[in-house]
């Protein structure tokens, strides 16, 4: 079956525009994860969410950081006023439903490459 | 805090050589434990977990990997390095408690391998 999807692949933005990743998951899948990429900080947990709610949002670097996931499926991850240390490939995986810790496998997707110039 | 420490950011390996990635965890408890492999180009994916029961755990692709507690070390190992092994290694670890599935990650093992 069609795996974990994100859109777009890559997206180049100047500095202080807002863009929006979007992030279909496997159907079916309950939980679904945002993850960070960069040189210099590796790789970071952002969000979790299961079904539409977000019962951790610790990673999640600042208020300029938003994420939201409709109808238990599609998720958009917002970065408003972009800045150049956003720069970085984000991640978005998702697993059956979470019951006390990440026992099923997340499954990730291509990534969205981004640049702020 | 808890953290997962990868000593060795870059190996090589001669093809049909063994394979040992290092792989250490400062945690309060047993963490659920995972190594994932991203090819270039292509997302990741992961090789096998370690939840509980036995500690030498079989993955994918021939890998497996041992857990140790008294080291709080978690090492994937091969015995045969292909060079289609060349990839980018990550271990992560995940809390046993707590509404998340969050992943905390190592920096990252890239494998190359010599012909």
């Amino acid at each position: 079956g069609a795996g974990v999807s994100q859109s777009p692949s890559n997206k180049v933005t100047e500095k202080g525009k807002d863009v929006e990743l979007r992030c279909d998951p496997i159907s079916g899948h309950t939980a679904l994860y945002w993850y960070r990429q960069s040189l210099g900080q590796g790789l970071e947990f952002l969000i979790y969410f299961q079904g539409n709610s977000a019962p951790d949002k610790s990673g999640l670097p600042s208020d300029r950081f938003s994420a939201e996931r409709t109808g238990g499926s599609v998720s958009t991850l917002t970065i408003q006023r972009t800045q150049q240390e956003d720069s970085a490939v984000y991640l978005c995986a998702s697993s059956p439903l979470v019951g006390t810790g990440p026992r099923e496998t997340q499954y990730f997707g291509p990534g969205t490459r981004l640049l702020v110039l | 805090a808890q953290s997962v420490t990868q000593p060795d950011i870059h190996i090589t390996v001669s093809e049909g050589a063994s394979l040992e990635l290092r792989c250490n965890y400062s945690y309060g408890a047993t963490p659920y434990l995972f190594w994932y492999v991203q090819s270039p180009g292509q997302g990741l994916q992961l090789l096998l977990k370690y939840f509980s029961g036995d500690t030498l755990v079989q993955g994918i692709k021939g890998f497996e990997a041992e857990f140790k507690r008294s080291q709080s070390s978690f090492n994937l190992r091969k015995p045969s390095v292909h060079w289609s092994d060349a990839a980018e290694y990550f271990c992560a670890v995940g809390a046993r408690s707590g509404n998340t599935g969050k992943l905390i990650f190592g920096q990252g093992t890239t494998l190359q391998v010599k012909p």
